[in-house]
């Protein structure tokens, strides 16, 4: 699979809006662009996934650039509850998930 | 809907021991995945059962192995344990997925200990 890229950590305020940036400079055509998130003594959860257009549901809108190189889930209003782990994966293999090291984000009150 | 349930939760045992995990997907999903992580190494992917049958591998030794039953259940197994063995191990499970699409869903992990 192809390789993202991610910030160590990235800060937020409670209630305000957050941008976590992917780079994934060598995705191909075929791969899907997944966000999950790891809360503290939890498993994954998955949070969006998109191939090309920028998508939303309810927990959050992910926002892929035209050459797909890169992408940014959005948080609308971070929560202390958003705390987590957050990790963006390339994936074209079925169910055969790549996990980097992901961006740990920190929610201040 | 019941989520991903893993037993036990939490499990010490001695190097060159054996150790069984247990995972019940959700109703209805037939591919459940099995991923170990650690602090150095991050998650990785073990393996993935669909229909009973090991579909995807990842790079890890022969000491660790699967299986998955007629009712989707899988078990791991890891032989001869060794210290850096000692992990949170994940399941995940998921319909069939369609090409590219596979939302997989977590259970709580497996934390094993190795003396």
């Amino acid at each position: 699979d192809a390789k993202t890229t991610q910030p160590n950590s990235m800060e937020s305020n409670e209630e305000e809006p957050v941008h976590l940036p992917c780079n994934h400079s060598t995705i191909s055509g075929t791969d899907y662009i997944h966000w999950y998130r790891q809360l503290p003594s939890q498993g994954p959860e998955y949070v969006i996934h998109g191939l090309t257009s920028n998508v939303n549901n309810r927990m959050a809108s992910l926002a892929i650039a035209e050459d797909r190189k890169s992408s940014t889930l959005i948080l609308h209003r971070a929560t202390l509850r958003d705390a987590a782990v957050y990790y963006c994966i390339l994936n074209n293999a079925g169910n055969m998930l790549t996990f980097g090291g992901g961006t740990r984000l920190m929610v201040k009150p | 809907k019941a989520g991903v349930t893993q037993t036990p939760r939490y499990l010490i045992k001695t190097r060159g021991q054996q150790v069984t995990l247990s995972c019940s997907p959700i109703s209805g999903h037939r591919s459940v995945s099995w991923y170990q992580q650690t602090p150095g190494q991050g998650l990785q992917f073990l393996f993935e059962y669909f229909s009973e049958t090991q579909r995807n591998k990842g790079n890890f030794p022969g000491r660790f192995s699967g299986r998955q039953f007629s009712n989707s259940r899988s078990e791991m197994n890891v032989s001869t344990l060794e210290l850096g063995d000692s992990a949170l191990y994940l399941c995940a499970s998921s319909l069939d997925p369609v090409a590219g699409y596979n939302e997989q869903f977590f259970g709580p992990g497996t934390r094993l200990t190795v003396l």
